[in-house]
């Protein structure tokens, strides 16, 4: 399965600031996802990061707040812009193996606490 | 869009017995059930998965089953052991995953 580096592991970073969180696959991989899971919560669906458009979101996230790059098959960027404490999360990539195989795999994440 | 729902929030066993997880989805469409295992500070980790078109799947002391009628699939894990304790989620995809809300399992000596 795919190798995923994410960086950075964890940050504590003033409320108003910005801190973008790096995905990095050592293979092209069609579809990248990004999440956020919130202190002892469930894993939920930020957006998938497409190759050469922008990305989709999902309902209660929006680009201004959640920009994301995708410059090519095997890199992502997530920007955490305008923190909050309630931003405090964990952001975490995943990837779709894809060919036809589901495989989804999930970053060691990014721990963020806003002060 | 879908909607997973997942039972129990928290379960505790004795080591040895059994534990099961149960989850319904909401989208007739969703064609792909993976599991996951989270240990404290860690990222998920896929420990089973069962694709729309095949009823019952089993790894070793772990094995899930799809109802897709019901629309509705389960984790079993059986002679549980300590280090089973964890959290597990259970999701479901149309290409891109739902997670229920997850089950807290602990292992009890």
């Amino acid at each position: 399965s795919a190798v995923i580096s994410q960086k950075p592991s964890r940050d504590i970073c003033q409320r108003g600031t910005s801190l973008t969180i790096q995905c990095q696959v050592d293979s092209q991989v069609t579809m990248m996802f990004w999440y956020r899971q919130q202190p002892g919560q469930s894993l939920t669906l930020i957006a998938t990061a497409n190759q050469g458009s922008e990305a989709t979101y999902e309902s209660g996230f929006v680009i201004d707040k959640f920009p994301i790059s995708r410059p090519n098959l095997t890199f992502s960027t997530l920007t955490v812009s305008n923190m909050s404490p309630e931003d405090s999360s964990i952001y975490l990539c995943s990837v779709d193996t894809g060919l036809g195989l589901y495989g989804y795999t999930f970053g060691s994440g990014t721990r963020l606490t806003v002060v | 869009g879908e909607n997973v729902e997942q039972h129990p929030s928290t379960l505790s066993v004795q080591e040895g017995d059994s534990a099961v997880i149960k989850c319904t989805y909401s989208d007739s469409a969703s064609n792909y059930f993976p599991w996951y295992k989270q240990e404290l500070g860690k990222r998920p980790q896929l420990i089973i998965d069962i694709r729309s078109n095949v009823g019952e799947k089993k790894d070793q002391r772990i094995a899930v089953t799809l109802n897709k009628t019901a629309k509705h699939f389960s984790l079993h894990i059986t002679e549980t052991q300590p280090e089973d304790s964890a959290v597990y989620f259970c999701a479901a995809s149309i290409r891109k995953l739902t997670f229920g809300t997850g089950t807290r399992l602990q292992v009890t000596l």
